[in-house]
């Protein structure tokens, strides 16, 4: 069974302030994502990458930047955050030989004030 | 987002009963996954499709790929079915777009 593990599982940031997500996948995936779900807008894809060293933009990429610096770690940074960076961050791995079936992580609760 | 339209919305079921859920696709797509996120917001991966139709216990899945639209047929509806399912368009790259969800309530 895949495993995904993200981390912190809640946090709250003050506006301006950075913060990183991580994430861990112990299946090694070649393909990870981070998504962000709010209420009427469903799962949005931030960034994603093939690979270690590769990142690539999403559909919203604006106002993060992500890091993958081996196989099994991906990180979200946020440089400065906002109060609508609130949300629901999810990390995914997947494998496009294996039909890049996605595995979800159990989600980061985030909370700008 | 439109570009993966999830109809219904929301969904209250009598256990015991059958539905579908449908996607309907304004991207080009290749394959589809469906996934359902429990009530403690766990995503669950249900179906990985290529165009053609599977089947899992009481769920069953169709990828129509020339009409661009996926449904997802419920089965004896039971209360752990429960949550909100997504589905996803893969265009043959890495990314996966999602659709909305539908937020299926059954009840007893």
């Amino acid at each position: 069974e895949a495993a995904v593990t993200q981390s912190p599982r809640n946090k709250v940031a003050v506006t301006g302030g950075k913060v990183t997500l991580s994430c861990n996948q112990t299946n090694n995936h070649n393909n990870m994502y981070w998504y962000r779900q709010d209420t009427g807008h469903g799962l949005r894809l931030i960034h994603y990458s093939y690979g270690a060293g590769s990142t690539e933009k999403g559909d919203i990429p604006d106002g993060y930047k992500a890091s993958r610096p081996s196989q099994e770690n991906f990180s979200l940074i946020l440089e400065l955050a906002t109060p609508s960076q609130t949300s629901v961050y999810f990390c995914a791995s997947g494998e496009k030989g294996a039909g890049n079936t996605l595995y979800f992580g159990e989600g980061s609760r985030l909370i700008v004030v | 987002g439109d570009q993966v339209k999830q109809s219904p919305s929301a969904l209250s079921l009598q256990e015991g009963t059958n539905s579908a859920l449908r996607c309907n696709f304004s991207i080009a797509t290749t394959t589809v996954q469906w996934f359902l996120q429990n009530p403690r917001g766990s995503l669950m991966n249900l179906f990985y499709l290529v165009p053609g139709t599977k089947e899992n216990g009481r769920l069953k899945s169709t990828f129509n790929s020339k009409e661009s639209y996926s449904t997802l047929h419920i089965r004896d509806a039971q209360l752990e079915d429960s949550g909100t399912y997504f589905c996803a368009a893969d265009n043959a790259g890495a990314k996966l777009t999602f659709g909305g969800g539908t937020r299926l309530t059954v009840r007893p």
